[in-house]
């Protein structure tokens, strides 16, 4: 199973900071990797997918980038409603498996 | 509107079955690869199983194969994951969630269905 890796577990960060999260897979994925975000008591939801492509109705301060095995999300001006828990996911080789997820929380 | 709900949860005790069932409205639900994805409480994200459109090439967690079977019809716009032999281990909130044909992303998910394993 291809294990996947984020980094830092959680994080603190101000409303109008950059935040940056990285995700790497134990083999190589191509640019099978996807994030989601995911708020309490709720389903995740897809932002971003192939790595970089935007999800319709995503802001675009959230962007993707990477191949092979190492991968950011960045929110480039964190705003109050992106204060979520994100995932990585690999969807190059089953079994599908995600990232154990990245808490970003209010400082 | 793109809709999935599911339904079917509840309290089983160990070595229980019970059988999940995900309603989908507002698209061709041929179309599309459907999955289910189990997040235990507190705790991550965890792809449980996968069904083509034609519902013919299937896939499953080691972790529910033999015990979990994945369904669809087609004609009812439904899915199901019928849950044998359940353990512990497997309570947690159970998302249907549709796939992308493109990257095989989970595009978009229902609400969830609570599954408790307890005696």
């Amino acid at each position: 199973d291809i294990q996947m890796t984020q980094s830092p577990s959680s994080l603190s960060a101000s409303a109008g900071d950059r935040v940056t999260i990285t995700c790497r897979a134990s083999q190589t994925i191509t640019t099978y990797l996807n994030w989601y975000q995911q708020k309490p008591g709720k389903a995740p939801k897809l932002l971003i997918h192939i790595a970089s492509s935007l999800q319709g109705g995503v802001p675009p301060r959230f962007s993707g980038s990477g191949s092979g095995t190492e991968f950011t999300l960045t929110i480039s001006s964190l705003q109050p409603e992106d204060f979520a828990t994100y995932y990585c996911q690999q969807s190059y080789s089953t079994p599908w498996t995600f990232g154990q997820g990245t808490k970003v929380e209010i400082k | 509107d793109v809709q999935l709900v599911e339904s079917g949860g509840g309290l089983v005790q160990p070595g229980g079955s019970l059988r999940l069932s995900c309603a989908a409205s507002g698209f061709t639900f041929t179309s599309y690869e459907m999955n289910w994805v189990r997040q235990a409480p507190g705790k991550g994200l965890e792809w449980v199983s996968y069904v083509d459109g034609r519902g013919i090439t299937i896939y499953y967690a080691d972790s529910v194969k033999g015990r979990f079977t994945i369904s669809r019809d087609n004609a009812k716009n439904s899915l199901s994951l019928q849950m044998n032999s359940l353990r512990s281990e497997d309570t947690g909130v159970y998302y249907c969630a549709r796939g992308l044909v493109e990257s095989d992303a989970f595009d978009i998910w229902g609400r969830g269905t609570m599954v408790t394993v307890s005696s």
